[in-house]
């Protein structure tokens, strides 16, 4: 079983749609991470958190300790968006294990 | 403030040859990641460095692969002899925080072909 999972593996939407990815992680955490990976290109830090909300811009990540659970909200989305994003977290044993990936399409 | 650097960006061999990759972390960054991605998969971490010393290496392959960061500055990876199944994405991360707390910055990666 994987520390980090995520759902869905796979989503297409619609220009405009807002867009929800999930992540549940089974170990003890310091911090989660939410990370963009576009076709081809390396890696991009979009969100560190270990409580509450953070949000930049049309993005919002949220994250409930007690549940294990975070979400990736992006609102009025773009086909700029269209890339994978990578959950990950940080944990109390400072490993760091990272999630398969949620492949975003945004359709125009 | 300069990224993470990479490079080879891209490296196509034959099974059995030799490769070695290099990256230069984020000044003053203390952590230094390598990572192997392969398609359709998330990273996995490969070997951690604080400074010059090796913090986790559980997962390297060390029949094959070998990683050094003699000055606690930049590294390099090295495959001897790679194999079809080495064919990935290799990514180098560095942090300014100790052990993996932190934020970590992303290199743009080598893609390595073996064919």
């Amino acid at each position: 079983k994987n520390e980090v999972e995520q759902s869905p593996q796979n989503l297409t939407a619609q220009e405009g749609e807002f867009i929800t990815i999930n992540c549940s992680y089974s170990v003890g955490i310091s911090a989660l991470h939410w990370l963009q990976q576009h076709p081809g290109g390396g890696i991009v830090s979009l969100f560190m958190l270990s409580s509450g909300k953070k949000k930049h811009g049309r993005l919002i990540a949220t994250i409930n300790i007690q549940e294990k659970h975070s979400s990736l909200h992006i609102t009025a989305s773009h086909p700029r968006d269209s890339a994978v994003y990578i959950c990950a977290v940080s944990s109390t044993g400072n490993q760091f294990y990272f999630g398969t990936g949620t492949s975003l399409t945004v359709i125009p | 403030e300069a990224g993470v650097a990479q490079s080879p960006r891209y490296k196509i061999i034959e099974k059995r040859q030799s490769v070695a990759f290099w990256c230069n972390p984020i000044s003053g960054h203390a952590t230094l990641y390598w990572y192997q991605q392969i398609l359709g998969q998330g990273p996995k971490l490969l070997i951690q460095f604080q400074n010059n010393g090796v913090v986790d290496d559980s997962q390297l392959p060390k029949d094959r692969f070998s990683a050094e960061r003699l000055k606690g500055v930049d590294s390099t990876l090295k495959i001897q002899p790679a194999k079809l199944e080495d064919s990935a994405v290799y990514l180098c991360a560095s942090s300014s925080t100790r052990q993996g707390a932190g934020e970590q910055y992303f290199g743009p990666g080598t893609r390595l072909t073996v064919t």
